[in-house]
């Protein structure tokens, strides 16, 4: 049974640019939720997505952007990047809203703004 | 969220028990605590959670104080392996409460 899964697992960009990071839940979950860890740093909650739909968002400018895919699967689309974009970027997934909502956190995407 | 208090740093024996302490004076009678920790450049590993009973697993047991106002993680058998930033948190339960509020948690060292 395959865990969440992420990619790319590393990424570099320059600032302005764009970046799209993806996420595929955990076999049987239907809700992804997206976290930014600045280094030394807990996770901050960017948002979360169920039935295709940003349901919950943190304290993110909408540079930060999202879209769940029918088959439960997400993006991060980060626009006009500057340099303290720089984090992990880490993908969580969950079984939706009722019953047990454990999140399980993929391996991460490692993003560098140069 | 409650928001939680943990020690910033943490030392331990191998092979003895692990107790990590943390602080949710401000807790809601529908939050439950979760524990998850962060080995160096991973995502955070799912290690258990509950609401007031106290809860045994695979890796850890959980035991929350009678008021709820703090919990303590204990880790039976402590392997260098366990080395890790371990983070306690706050959330509410049930329907439409998916974000999980991360504070500084608490930097457990195993040595040997």
């Amino acid at each position: 049974d395959a865990g969440v899964t992420q990619s790319p697992t590393h990424l570099i960009k320059t600032r302005g640019q764009q970046v799209t990071l993806r996420c595929s839940p955990k076999s049987g979950h239907d809700t992804v939720s997206w976290y930014q860890q600045a280094l030394g740093q807990g996770p901050q909650f960017i948002f979360q997505y169920y039935e295709e739909e940003e349901r919950q968002r943190g304290n993110f400018p909408d540079r930060f952007s999202g879209h769940q895919f029918p088959n439960y699967s997400s993006e991060l689309n980060v626009n006009a990047l500057l340099l303290g974009d720089s984090a992990l970027y880490l993908c969580a997934s969950s079984r939706g809203w009722t019953g047990e909502e454990t999140q399980y956190f993929g391996p991460g995407t490692r993003l560098l703004v140069l | 969220d409650a928001k939680t208090t943990q020690p910033p740093s943490m030392d331990c024996a191998e092979g003895r028990a692990a107790n990590l302490p943390c602080n949710h004076s401000t807790i809601s009678g529908n939050e439950y605590v979760y524990w998850y920790r962060q080995i160096h450049s991973q995502g955070p590993q799912y290690i258990i959670h509950g609401l007031k009973n106290n809860e045994t697993n695979e890796m850890a047991s959980l035991i929350i104080t009678e008021d709820r106002k703090s919990s303590t993680l204990i880790l039976p058998h402590a392997t260098l392996r366990d080395t890790a930033v371990y983070y306690c948190i706050v959330r509410v339960g049930g329907t439409s409460y998916g974000k999980l509020t991360f504070g500084q948690g608490t930097i457990l060292t195993v040595h040997p």
